[in-house]
């Protein structure tokens, strides 16, 4: 069945150091979503990736779908303290939305 | 926030004991899931609906109910719980189908502990 699969699973950087997250999936996907999750919150969502090799931003956040729609990326520019959370990638293949595991972001001020 | 409450917030209850997870919105959508999150997992589909008595089955369901006989209320029942159902439950709402583009907007979970 359908895999979606983050990389890594935890990272911790120190405030204005840049981090990545990694998006794979084992079969073309037709959208990408992204979520945030705060400490003790629950998901909330960020963005939605369609188009292959699509970049999308939001101020210090960039996203971007892969060309083969099989991998995306987040990735933080100059990290916050209130970037803390886990972050989720959600791909749409064939049939259901499936969950990556999420990479949870620490950040020492 | 999109207006959804779950209740309870907090249960601890015993193996062998039947448990439901209540999951009300106001927002009128159609399509109301229900996942576990269990650490290195993420969100895991226990089941959906995509309207009035209508569900389905996700990628966890085996030990697992639902029901929805009213638009805004969505049910998860555990028959008979077991240790491994520990986990935190969010309960989800989209306007489009989980086939759809449609953004979900959980619910602020349900911690669930099964001694």
């Amino acid at each position: 069945g359908q895999q979606v699969m983050q990389i890594p699973q935890y990272q911790h950087v120190q405030e204005g150091e840049d981090f990545t997250t990694y998006c794979n999936s084992s079969t073309t996907l037709s959208n990408i979503q992204w979520y945030k999750q705060r400490p003790g919150g629950h998901p909330v969502f960020l963005i939605q990736l369609v188009k292959s090799g699509e970049v999308k931003k939001q101020k210090r956040l960039t996203f971007q779908f892969g060309e083969a729609k099989k991998n995306s990326s987040l990735h933080i520019t100059a990290t916050q303290t209130t970037d803390v959370g886990t972050y989720f990638c959600a791909g749409r293949g064939n049939n259901d939305m499936r969950f990556g595991a999420g990479t949870r972001l620490t950040v020492k001020p | 926030d999109a207006g959804i409450t779950q209740s309870p917030r907090h249960k601890v209850t015993e193996t062998g004991t039947p448990v439901t997870l209540r999951c009300h919105q106001t927002e009128n959508h159609r399509y109301m899931y229900w996942y576990r999150q269990d650490p290195g997992h993420g969100l895991r589909l226990i089941h959906y609906s995509y309207g009035v008595k209508d569900t389905d089955k996700g990628e966890v369901s085996d030990g697992y109910s639902v029901s929805r006989s009213k638009t805004e209320d969505f049910l998860l029942t555990l028959e008979s719980a077991t240790s491994s159902q520990t986990s935190v439950y969010f309960c989800a709402i989209s306007e489009g189908g989980h086939y759809s583009n449609q953004p979900q907007h959980f619910g602020d979970g349900t911690r669930l502990s099964i001694l």
